[in-house]
């Protein structure tokens, strides 16, 4: 059974960092683009960023841009998200999600299927 | 360049309870539409995927479907377990990443 299991996330003041961990177990994570997407209350799903099978196609969503690098040891089964001058609006539940597409090097097409229950952060004076 | 879904549906048990997701040229009108359920306290699970395709887990009772830049997911035979929050997702070739659509809270009467 596929399995994604996040971490990493607490209550951070603003400007500071955290780094998540997602570790993943029941399929072949080499082959998988991964994505994280971060839910708000009240306020819905967003998009944060997405990483192909081999790291090759990286993209963030707007609101993150130059801030959040995300990363994956493939050797590990673990995807990363580095978050870097944390703001109030970063405020969500994260969640770690496995894409369609298999050794596909591209973002767009196949979309997510499996997702994990999420880790919290929480950024607040 | 965002993705509209209605904020709530509503529908009595055994009825069935269709949601719109409504984007643009460069999203829906150009890319595949996925559709996910929310239920507090459980991972968000995959619903449709391709516009019209359903994981063999899911029950036939979901079904999906496109037309020009909007899709919809129906849901029939409605359950009290249908209650929950869902999201219609989409990539955008001008921001080059995923949309979500703002969610639809469904209540079943």
């Amino acid at each position: 059974e596929v399995e994604l299991v996040e971490s990493g996330g607490g209550s951070v003041q603003p400007g500071r960092s955290l780094r998540l961990s997602c570790a993943a177990s029941g399929f072949t994570f080499d082959n998988y683009a991964m994505h994280w997407v971060r839910q708000v209350p009240g306020k819905g799903l967003e998009w944060v960023a997405g990483i192909t099978w081999n790291s090759g196609i990286i993209r963030y969503g707007d609101s993150v841009k130059g801030r959040f690098t995300i990363s994956r040891d493939n050797a590990k089964n673990s995807l990363y998200l580095q978050m870097n001058s944390l703001r109030a609006e970063d405020t969500a539940l994260y969640h770690c999600v496995k894409d369609r597409g298999r050794l596909e090097d591209i973002l767009y097409y196949y979309g997510m299927d499996v997702w994990g229950q999420g880790t919290t952060v929480t950024v607040s004076s | 360049s965002g993705v509209t879904q209605p904020p709530s549906a509503s529908g009595a048990p055994g009825q069935t309870v269709a949601i719109s997701c409504s984007g643009s040229s460069s999203n829906i009108g150009s890319n595949t539409v996925s559709w996910f359920q929310l239920v507090p306290g459980t991972a968000p699970k995959l619903l449709i995927y391709g516009n019209d395709q359903r994981p063999s887990r899911v029950s036939d009772r979901f079904s999906g479907s496109k037309s020009g830049t909007s899709a919809s997911l129906a849901i029939s035979g409605l359950q009290s377990e249908d209650e929950a929050e869902y999201y219609c997702a989409a990539w955008d070739d001008s921001l080059a990443g995923w949309l979500f659509g703002g969610g639809t809270k469904v209540t079943v009467l």
